[in-house]
């Protein structure tokens, strides 16, 4: 079984801070791993994915993430914060379900960022 | 292009009264999802689609149908509503199962209330 946890469903930063966003995930075979924004009433967008070609993944507006195999981690960062950053963050994991050719994507339960002037 | 299309936007049913959510994805998508959204649960997959005509369970079924006539429609069917199914509803499309490691496309959501 696969799953995610998102550590901190809040965090809160000064624009110009360093964002750093929790995420542990369980799988028992290498996973695939994503991480989408949401923001106010909108769906969801991917921010970036782990292919597998390399563990430090960069996406879109300045973001990037780091896959550490022994630590079960793929942390969202971005060094500098930006005002519109604000939204919510949902790391999600996608592992091939047994003798099967579909596997679901597993959410976490989503981080809140909050960006200070 | 319109990408992931939901109707509706909101809706408020009474205990009991039925509805269908339409998602249409004009991305010529094999794979469709339809998802809920609670606060802080993340986003759980009700029931998907691996193409024209067929429909399978995800991890919380109960109390919804859907049905894939056409390829790129996916309709949620709630049959008798219930208090507990007031929440954000959400459908994706992808041209690959998520499983390969492939982006989804995600509508705007619908907000369901029902009391």
């Amino acid at each position: 079984a696969q799953s995610v946890t998102q550590l901190g469903s809040h965090v809160s930063v000064s624009e110009g801070a360093l964002v750093l966003l929790r995420c542990n995930y369980s799988s028992s075979v290498p996973p695939y791993l994503f991480w989408y924004v949401q923001y106010p009433n909108q769906g969801l967008q991917l921010l970036l994915k782990y292919t597998s070609a390399a563990t430090l993944v960069k996406g879109i507006n300045g973001f990037e993430a780091e896959f550490k195999k022994s630590e079960t981690s793929f942390h969202l960062t971005k060094p500098s914060a930006h005002m519109s950053d604000a939204a919510e963050y949902f790391c999600a994991v996608s592992t091939p379900a047994g003798g099967t050719s579909y596997g679901k994507l597993t959410f976490g339960q989503g981080t809140i960022l909050t960006v200070h002037p | 292009n319109a990408g992931v299309t939901q109707t509706p936007k909101f809706r408020v049913l009474k205990t009991g009264q039925s509805m269908t959510l339409l998602c249409a994805q004009d991305m010529n998508h094999e794979y469709m999802y339809w998802y809920r959204q609670d606060p802080g649960m993340g986003l759980r997959l009700i029931h998907y689609s691996v193409g024209e005509g067929t429909t399978a369970k995800g991890e919380v079924p109960d109390g919804y149908n859907v049905s894939r006539l056409k390829k790129q429609n996916f309709l949620l069917g709630l049959e008798s509503a219930a208090p507990s199914q007031t929440s954000v509803y959400f459908c994706a499309s992808s041209y690959l199962p998520q499983v390969m490691n492939t982006e989804a496309f995600f509508g705007q959501g619908t907000r369901l209330t029902v009391v």
